[in-house]
C-alpha cells in the first residue's frame, strides 16, 4: 500500500483566484493521478501526472485550467486556475502500486474546495 | 466520461443485516476494485479482484469478479454502524492504469 497526504485539506477561495494542491506519497511511485469529485457525485479522472513530462489530460480537462507538476516520484501538484463556483469539488490524488501482475490504486484524503 | 452502473443507488438497513450491491459495465475489465468513502475522506480500498470468477473476502466483506468480466458484486455480512458510507466500484485493465468508477451506493443504517 501507500500513505498519501494532501495539502490543504480544505480551502474557501474567491472566484478568479487560483489554488495549488499538493500531494505527497511515502514511497516512489511511477503513476500518480488527479481526480475531481463534484458534490454528491462519483470520481472523475482529471489527468495522469507524468514524472519528467507533461501531464496527460482526460477529455474535458485542459492544462490551462488544471496545470500539474510532477517534479519527482513522490510529489505532485494540481493547480485550479481562475476559479469559479463550478470548481467547488473534492480534489483527490491517487497513486498506482504495481505487483507482479496486479495494479491497485490508493487515494489521498482529498482537498475540499469551495469557491465563492 | 464512462461510468459503471452501481445498484442499488442507496440502501437503508438495520444493524446486523446483510448487504449486497453490484456493479455492471458495458465493456470488459480485467481488474475490479471496491472502495468505501466516508464523509470528508478519500476512498479507501476494500477489496481488489484480478481474475474472472474470483471470490475474495476481507473480514465481513466478500466480493466477486463476474465470469463475463463485465460485473462485480460486493456483500457485507452482519452490518455494523461503521459500515455507513458510500461504496464505489472501479474497473481497470492491466496496462491501462485509468480507473473507471461506478456511480456509488450509499449505505445508511437505521437505528
Amino acid at each position: 500500500s501507500a500513505v498519501i497526504s494532501q495539502k490543504p485539506s480544505r480551502d474557501i477561495c474567491q472566484r478568479g483566484t487560483s489554488l495549488t494542491i499538493q500531494c505527497q506519497v511515502d514511497s516512489q511511485v511511477t503513476m500518480m493521478f488527479w481526480y475531481r469529485q463534484q458534490p454528491g457525485q462519483s470520481l472523475t479522472l482529471i489527468a495522469t501526472a507524468n514524472q519528467g513530462s507533461e501531464a496527460t489530460y482526460e477529455s474535458g480537462f485542459v492544462i490551462d485550467k488544471f496545470p500539474i507538476s510532477r517534479p519527482n516520484l513522490t510529489f505532485s501538484t494540481l493547480t485550479v486556475s481562475n476559479m469559479s463556483p463550478e470548481d467547488s469539488s473534492i480534489y483527490l490524488c491517487s497513486v498506482e502500486v504495481s505487483g507482479a501482475s496486479t495494479d491497485t490504486q490508493y487515494f489521498g484524503p482529498g482537498t475540499r474546495l469551495t469557491v465563492l | 466520461g464512462q461510468q459503471l452502473n452501481q445498484s442499488p443507488q442507496s440502501m437503508f438497513i438495520q444493524e446486523g443485516e446483510d448487504v449486497s450491491m453490484n456493479c455492471t459495465s458495458s465493456s470488459i475489465f480485467n481488474t475490479w476494485l471496491w472502495y468505501k468513502q466516508d464523509p470528508g475522506e478519500g476512498p479507501v480500498l476494500l477489496i481488489a479482484l484480478y481474475k474472472a470468477g474470483e471470490l475474495t473476502s476481507n473480514g465481513r466483506l466478500t466480493a466477486q469478479f463476474g465470469i463475463t468480466r463485465k460485473d462485480s458484486f460486493l456483500n457485507i455480512s452482519a452490518s455494523i454502524p461503521s459500515d455507513v458510507g458510500i461504496y464505489f466500484c472501479a474497473g481497470a485493465n492491466f496496462g491501462n492504469e485509468k480507473l473507471t468508477f461506478g456511480t456509488g451506493t450509499r449505505l445508511t443504517i437505521i437505528p
